[in-house]
């Protein structure tokens, strides 16, 4: 049973318009989302986060949005850029238990020059 | 980054052999975490660590052990390995007052 989904496996956009992935979760106890970025033969790496309390967070081009009741958050890149092609993880971190990030599946971001 | 060596980097076992894959950390975090990585499936954690000699399991534990004497090592073993073991390991670090977990380069490991 996956807690946390993301349900579009890839994406490809064009150089300088928006990249805007999805994740979705089910556990209600989760209190803190997380984005991650991944290159090929790499470790995924920490790209932006948002607390429960807030509904959007930025960090340049990257902004985090997140929708409580329909328990949905959404990553936006503007401008994408060809150097944002990755794999993005969601994570969602719960508020209680056992203190450890679960992940969605990811989703391929492509973005064509 | 953050001060965080997985060892080894590749490894080629054969079915029914045990290995151990390393982790070494220098930023002196509290808490450390073993996740797999296969296609479509994401990152799924496998055993955690929440200080020296506390360990937990996660959701796919099975046919792994873990172990960590030192706060800067975080060992994990498979006792007999499988060909459904092949995969992808990441160690993580966190420290205890943010949940942002900081990874290693990973770990492939091939049963044949």
């Amino acid at each position: 049973d996956q807690q946390v989904k993301q349900n579009s496996p890839s994406l490809s956009v064009q150089e300088g318009r928006i990249s805007i992935l999805n994740c979705d979760y089910t556990n209600s106890m989760f209190d803190y989302f997380l984005w991650y970025k991944k290159y090929p033969a790499e470790g995924p790496t920490f790209l932006i986060s948002i607390s429960s309390i807030k509904d959007k967070n930025e960090d340049g081009r990257f902004t985090v949005f997140l929708n409580k009741s329909a328990k949905h958050l959404s990553l936006h890149i503007v401008p994408s850029q060809p150097g944002d092609s990755a794999v993005y993880f969601c994570a969602a971190n719960p508020r209680t238990g056992r203190r450890a990030l679960t992940f969605g599946s990811g989703t391929r971001l492509q973005v064509q020059p | 980054d953050a001060g965080i060596t997985q060892s080894p980097r590749h490894k080629v076992t054969e079915t029914g052999t045990p290995v151990t894959l390393r982790c070494h950390q220098t930023e002196n975090h509290r808490y450390m975490y073993w996740y797999r990585q296969d296609p479509g499936h994401g990152l799924r954690l496998i055993h955690y660590s929440y200080g020296v000699k506390d360990t937990d399991k996660g959701e796919v534990s099975d046919g792994y052990s873990v172990s960590r004497s030192k706060t800067e090592d975080f060992l994990l073993t498979l006792e007999s390995a499988t060909s459904s073991q092949t995969s992808v390991y990441f160690c993580a670090i966190s420290e205890s007052s943010t949940p942002e977990a900081f990874f290693g380069q990973g770990t492939r490991l091939t049963v044949v």
